[in-house]
């Protein structure tokens, strides 16, 4: 059975950094690909960044800059490091394990981030 | 960017009824299009794949539809366990994926 389980959340002040994590069990973190996306509370689903099996990392325009998604192969373990921090990325944060379908198969049960002083 | 649009905004049904939910996308996006289903404080469960494929588990009554810029999710005869917010999602414009804004099904 796949596990994602997210880490990291809190309330931060504006400006502040923040790293979440997300351990995955029954799943190899670099088997495929492996995604964050964000909830903004009452609000929809939106996409913030991805890893590839080989390495390679993208993100959405809104956090371009500012995150940093990693993994630690040794650990089975995704992250997203997140800096300068603004009100707008107050949010759930799902962690996302892609396999068969290569879709969002396997979602965490999600972090909460609040940025407010 | 590719935007897609739900329609409607909310849907107010009743259990036994059929259900049908639209994702319209600004451009074409082939077939790589899923649907997830969102329950009250949990995370999105993915339901249908590449238009018309049934994800691991999900119950035949869930069928998608479509190709291009137009697809529908279908709900056969609706469970109460099937009120819920509905959101399409495209891996077309790789490395970007977006979301539509969601479908509220509701109890009537």
């Amino acid at each position: 059975e796949v596990q994602l389980v997210e880490s990291g959340g809190g309330l931060i002040q504006p400006g502040g950094s923040l790293r979440l994590s997300c351990a995955a069990s029954g799943f190899t973190v670099s088997s495929n690909y492996m995604s964050w996306v964000r909830q903004a509370p009452g609000k929809g689903l939106e996409w913030v960044s991805v890893i590839y099996s080989g390495g390679s990392t993208y993100y959405a325009d809104s956090v371009k800059g500012r995150f940093t998604i990693s993994r630690d192969n040794s650990k089975n373990t995704l992250y997203l490091q997140m800096n300068s921090l603004r009100a707008e990325d107050t949010a759930v944060y799902y962690c996302i394990a892609v396999a068969g379908s290569e879709y969002f198969d396997y979602w965490g049960q999600g972090t909460l981030v609040t940025v407010s002083s | 960017e590719i935007v897609l649009t739900q329609s409607p905004a909310t849907l107010s049904l009743s259990p036994g009824e059929r259900a049908t939910l639209s994702c319209r996308a600004s451009q074409s996006v082939s077939s790589y299009l899923a649907w997830y289903q969102q329950k009250p404080g949990q995370a999105p469960r993915l339901l249908i794949y590449d238009a018309s494929n049934r994800a691991t588990g999900i119950p035949a009554r869930f069928s998608g539809s479509g190709s291009g810029t137009d697809f529908t999710l279908t709900i056969s005869s609706l469970e109460p366990e099937d009120f819920a917010v509905y959101y399409c999602q495209q891996r077309s414009n790789w490395p970007s994926f977006t979301f539509g804004q969601g479908t509220r099904l509701e109890i009537k």
